[in-house]
């Protein structure tokens, strides 16, 4: 089947400006996270869906970060002003949301560029 | 604190051959799951192997296995008979078992190259 899909898969923008990145994940996967990615900080996780809700938002670095998920399906991280250090690839990933091992599974994908 | 330690930024092997990636982890839950990804330099995560806290037995999957040690918190990677296409980014990952915490928490990752 499809797996995780994001969009788009590159994304260059100017400081100051708003972008929103797009997650669609697999079919039946009730919960869904997004993580980013840079050469500074690694991988660090941002949030996460449970179905429509958002139990855990502990990891948005600031009040610039937002996220919904609409009909437990697709998910949009939105950046607001966005600065140089948003610079980074933003990973979506969506599992089972069972108890136990639960893996999560990865899409390709965004790779944020601010200038 | 770091939560999950990775100590080797790169390792080289050669085809055929096995390796052994380290990843040793912090945690006071006695819950919790361990799990590696691998990342090709196209940059998707692709999951590998799993090993919740309570499995007596190390897991294997394929040439993959884990070598589990809960006492010393260590959850090592094994990959037996090393091919090229294994060149990548290996990141060990943990998830605490507290109630509504499903977030990963990623080690730095080693990168592996595989020579001929």
């Amino acid at each position: 089947g499809a797996g995780v899909s994001q969009s788009p898969s590159n994304k260059v923008t100017e400081k100051g400006k708003d972008v929103e990145l797009r997650c669609d994940p697999i079919s039946g996967h009730t919960a869904l996270y997004w993580y980013r990615q840079s050469l500074g900080q690694g991988l660090e996780f941002l949030i996460y869906f449970q179905g429509n809700s958002a139990p855990d938002k502990s990891g948005l670095p600031s009040d610039r970060f937002s996220a919904e998920r609409t009909g437990g399906s697709v998910s949009t991280l939105t950046i607001q002003r966005t600065q140089q250090e948003d610079s980074a690839v933003y990973l979506c990933a969506s599992s089972l949301g069972l108890a136990g091992q639960d893996t999560q599974y990865f899409g390709p994908g965004t790779r944020l560029t601010v200038l | 604190a770091q939560k999950i330690t990775q100590t080797q930024p790169g390792m080289f092997v050669q085809e055929k051959e096995a390796v052994t990636l380290d990843c040793t982890y912090d945690t006071s839950d006695q819950s919790y799951g361990l799990f590696w990804y691998k990342q090709p330099s196209s940059g998707e995560m692709i999951f590998l192997i799993y090993q919740g806290s309570y499995d007596e037995q190390n897991a294997t999957e394929g040439r993959y296995s884990l070598n589990f040690q809960k006492a010393r918190k260590s959850a090592n990677l094994v990959i037996s008979a090393s091919q090229l296409g294994d060149s990548a980014m290996y990141f060990c990952a943990m998830r605490e078992a507290r109630a509504g915490r499903r977030a990963l928490t990623f080690g730095s990752g080693t990168r592996l190259q595989v020579q001929p």
